[in-house]
């Protein structure tokens, strides 16, 4: 099945800071999603993005689909962005997604 | 907003006994999904369903069954728990939409510790 790499596993930032989470994928997909986990385990979806470029508020998300990756931009961070950031992916005729093991982040104030 | 409610937030079975996780979702969603999450592996597809009584095995189905007798709630179901089933459990569901996105929501998780 499909591969999907995460980098990198942890971050650290200061209050204030900008990052860029990265996501590989080891195939062509016809569906990215990238979600948020609380450190209260809930999650929640913040882009839909097979392909293109989308913005949400300090969230950014831009999909090369032609070279395999996806890109979670996060400015100006807060602590409340702490948690764990998923990508996950549906390839070819599967019809669930495929999770990578996420990017574990953690906004000092 | 779509809700997806999973019945039990903490559960401490034992060895040997019979588990029962319940999902319900309010949206009349045709897809549901129950995952499992450890450290390090990311979320990991134990079954899915895409109808009523219907139902497809994941990545990781030994060990586990499902229901689906109404097209709102998606039980799991550990015939036999073991230590190697603590984990956190995550219900999840999606319609296909006008994209055909299937974008998931989350319920809040059930974390099972079989001891």
């Amino acid at each position: 099945g499909i591969q999907v790499e995460q980098s990198p596993p942890d971050l650290i930032l200061q209050e204030g800071a900008n990052s860029t989470l990265r996501c590989n994928f080891s195939d062509s997909v016809n569906n990215l999603q990238w979600f948020h986990q609380n450190p209260w385990g809930q999650l929640i979806n913040l882009f839909y993005i097979p392909s293109g470029t989308k913005q949400n508020g300090r969230l950014s998300a831009t999909t090369v689909a032609t070279e395999r990756y996806s890109l979670l931009y996060i400015s100006s961070s807060q602590t409340t962005d702490s948690g764990v950031y998923f990508c996950a992916v549906v390839s070819g005729s599967a019809r669930q997604l495929t999770f990578g093991s996420g990017t574990q982040l953690t906004v000092l104030p | 907003d779509v809700k997806v409610t999973q019945s039990s937030r903490y559960l401490v079975k034992r060895t040997g006994e019979k588990v029962f996780l319940e999902c319900v979702q309010d949206m009349d969603h045709e897809n549901m999904f129950w995952y499992r999450q450890d450290p390090g592996l990311g979320l990991r597809l134990i079954y899915f369903s895409y109808d009523v009584k219907m139902k497809e095995k994941g990545d990781i189905p030994e060990g586990y069954s499902v229901s689906r007798e109404k097209k709102e709630r998606f039980s799991l179901i550990l015939e036999s728990a073991s230590t190697n089933q603590t984990s956190m459990y995550l219900c999840a569901s999606s319609s296909p939409g006008t994209l055909g996105a299937n974008v998931l929501t989350f319920g809040a998780g059930s974390r099972l510790t079989v001891l």
